[in-house]
């Protein structure tokens, strides 16, 4: 059973505002994911760490950053919210050279 | 082209039907290859990992490697409505990268 998680589930902001969207697993997993989702649309790959102090840019272009300062900690700042950044946000994790990915049951999030 | 891509949908089937879900991919070094089912509104969820040529079965779900052809697919047998979602194929590829395909929507009807 993957285990997890994703902070907000659901959030609505105005534009100009700073977020920060959580991503945790306690499954001990070096390698994590964002990906950025539309309704019916691709998943795409915004950002991508391979363990501590390690991240790497997607393959689509993202306003946002990330960190990885802990194994089990991997979370995603908006510096200045707008509306195209309304999506749902999801968060992946794999272990060691494995390429199965589990996910987070998602952040959706509206930026009015 | 794509690096993975996969049957256009969406794709409709009756209730007790075979689906069978396509995709192809152009790294030929690629080794492990995924399906994952997304419900509407919810995160993609695996359900199937296959690394060799061939067949491999779990349940109503069937899925096949062809190296050769860069081809590989997911049958599911007796179709449910609650299979009813968007399947993904994901491949890994030679150079560490996961690459999801855009997906094929299933709907199975009743």
């Amino acid at each position: 059973e993957a285990d997890i998680y994703q902070t907000p589930r659901y959030l609505v902001i105005g534009t100009g505002k700073k977020i920060t969207l959580e991503c945790s697993q306690t499954m001990g997993h070096d390698k994590m994911y964002w990906y950025q989702q539309d309704p019916g649309m691709e998943l795409h790959l915004i950002h991508y760490s391979y363990g501590v102090n390690s991240t790497e840019k997607g393959d689509l272009s993202s306003e946002s950053t990330v960190s990885r300062i802990r194994t089990e900690h991997f979370p995603l700042t908006l510096e200045s919210a707008r509306p195209s950044h309304t999506s749902q946000y999801l968060c992946a994790s794999t272990k060691g050279l494995g390429g199965e990915q589990f996910f987070g049951p998602g952040t959706r999030l509206t930026v009015l | 082209q794509k690096e993975v891509e996969q049957n256009s949908g969406p794709l409709s089937v009756p209730e007790g039907a075979i689906a069978s879900l396509n995709c192809t991919y152009s790294d030929r070094g690629s080794q492990s290859f995924f399906w994952y089912r997304q419900y509407s509104g919810k995160s993609p969820e695996l359900i199937m990992s296959i690394y060799s040529n061939g067949d491999k079965e779990d349940g109503r779900f069937t899925a096949q490697l062809n190296k050769a052809s860069q081809y590989v697919s997911l049958l599911i047998r007796d179709s449910q409505p609650s299979d009813s979602a968007t399947y993904l194929c994901a491949v890994k590829t030679s150079y560490d990268k996961v690459i999801f395909g855009p997906g094929t929507s299933l709907s199975v009807i009743p």
